[in-house]
């Protein structure tokens, strides 16, 4: 079984819409993270739910909006989507929220705007 | 802020050869470090992590890690590749004092091994 699972693993979509992407983890763990990835390979976090509440949200643009609802899910919506977008979105995990904790990632959104 | 370079965005060695990935960081403030492996079409895996203490640390798979303050490096290395280490290796550093996990990745090392 999949630790942390991301769907979709492949997402290709026009500029201006909307999309969603799901991330469910079955560690029983407390916390939760986005990351994302650039076309330099650099990972950025975006946000990360502590027991479902929002402990860390960077310099995210608006149109990112992230959903938990409840601490095994943490959903990623996108409003308008820009071609800028476009990157490889990973989803995490760990049992604390501390800076020691060890992440467990899902494999990947690879989201391309066209 | 803190920074992470990964010097070499991919490496190549012969099958147990030495791999050695390098890995400098900045921070203001006394460092945790870590590193990860990504292996094709998985998720991000740790495989060791310095904190503070013994500055060689261990770490799965016979990977090891030296903390050089002097040096502000992080050098992964392993004394004899195996055709299974073929991955990419990213090297991540946290804000000791920050209440909550926020890495700082740096751009990874696709490392290759030769048969």
């Amino acid at each position: 079984d999949t630790a942390v699972s991301q769907t979709p693993k492949y997402l290709v979509t026009q500029m201006g819409n909307d999309k969603s992407i799901k991330c469910e983890q079955n560690l029983g763990h407390d916390t939760m993270y986005w990351y994302k990835q650039d076309s330099k390979k650099f990972l950025k976090i975006m946000f990360s739910y502590n027991n479902k509440e929002l402990i860390i949200n960077e310099t995210v643009p608006n149109r990112f909006s992230p959903k938990s609802p409840d601490k095994a899910h943490l959903n990623l919506h996108i409003n308008s989507l820009e071609l800028g977008d476009s990157a490889v979105y990973f989803c995490a995990s760990s049992q604390g929220a501390g800076p020691l904790v060890k992440l467990f990632f899902g494999s990947g959104t690879q989201l391309s705007v066209l | 802020a803190q920074s992470v370079t990964q010097l070499g965005s991919h490496v190549s060695v012969s099958e147990g050869a030495l791999v050695l990935l390098r890995c400098n960081y900045s921070s203001s403030v006394p460092p945790y470090l870590f590193w990860y492996v990504q292996y094709p079409n998985q998720g991000l895996q740790l495989l060791l992590k310095y904190t503070t203490g013994a500055t060689l640390v261990k770490g799965i798979n016979g990977f090891e890690a030296e903390f050089k303050k002097s040096e502000t490096s992080f050098h992964l290395t392993k004394p004899s590749a195996h055709m299974s280490d073929a991955a990419e290796y990213f090297c991540a550093v946290s804000d000791a004092l920050q209440g909550a996990q926020k890495l700082v990745f740096g751009q990874g090392t696709r490392l290759t091994i030769n048969p």
